[in-house]
């Protein structure tokens, strides 16, 4: 039961240089999303998706870009990544959009930019 | 709108005591709230979660929390601690409103819960 895969677990990056942040769920999930989690601030909404083919914004989508061209992919990308943007990363999935729908986490991409 | 504010950054507890994370909401409608657990280097998962059931909730290893709408309150207990309950918590309420905002989570800043030998 693979459930939500992210790769990779850890990233060093050069400020400017760009990267893309893999995800993948097994589960035939509608709906995924972005977060990073920075200390103290709880877990941010970056972008998501209702489905292939539909994107949206949330919080801070700032730097960074998705698309999403399988249920099963939702890929992040980071044009050109600064300091502001080491954080870590979760993907998200559920089976619909909806109040009552439980997520489900991947492991988690720590990503330094220097 | 939707917000979520967790009253403690930090809780230490003994081993065997009681535990209350307490989390306080702001919602338009009637919300749908979870309690999600984080290990150290680790994903998030769902301990319970309240979809205007029951306003007692159990979830899993024990732990509970208790909806009160009057207090907008839904606080996270457990009877009796132990040392892998040790972990940050987050309550998190999910967005009632209508369209492409439906289903959107809202975190609290975490508790981070400390359990002592």
């Amino acid at each position: 039961n693979a459930g939500v895969t992210q790769t990779p677990k850890f990233q060093v990056l050069k400020t400017g240089q760009s990267m893309t942040l893999q995800c993948a769920q097994d589960m035939n999930h509608e709906y995924m999303s972005w977060y990073r989690q920075d200390p103290g601030m709880g877990l941010r909404l970056i972008h998501y998706s209702v489905g292939a083919g539909i994107t949206d914004q949330g919080e801070v989508p700032n730097g960074y870009n998705v698309s999403r061209s399988t249920t099963e992919d939702f890929p992040l990308r980071l044009l050109s990544a600064a300091p502001s943007q080491t954080s870590v990363y979760f993907c998200a999935s559920s089976f619909r959009q909806g109040a009552n729908a439980e997520a489900f986490f991947g492991q988690g991409t720590r990503l330094t930019v220097v | 709108a939707q917000s979520v504010t967790q009253l403690d950054s930090h809780v230490s507890v003994s081993e065997g005591t009681p535990v209350l994370l307490r989390c306080n909401y702001s919602s338009s409608y009637s919300p749908s709230l979870f309690w999600y657990v984080q290990h150290p280097n680790k994903g998030l998962q769902l301990l319970l979660k309240y979809t205007s059931a029951a306003t007692l909730v159990k979830g899993i290893n024990g732990f509970e929390a208790e909806f009160k709408k009057s207090e907008t309150s839904f606080h996270l207990t457990k009877p009796s601690a132990h040392m892998s309950d040790a972990a940050e918590y987050f309550c998190v309420v999910s967005s009632v409103d209508r369209g492409s905002t439906l289903g959107r989570l809202y975190f609290g800043r975490g508790t981070q819960l400390t359990v002592w030998p």
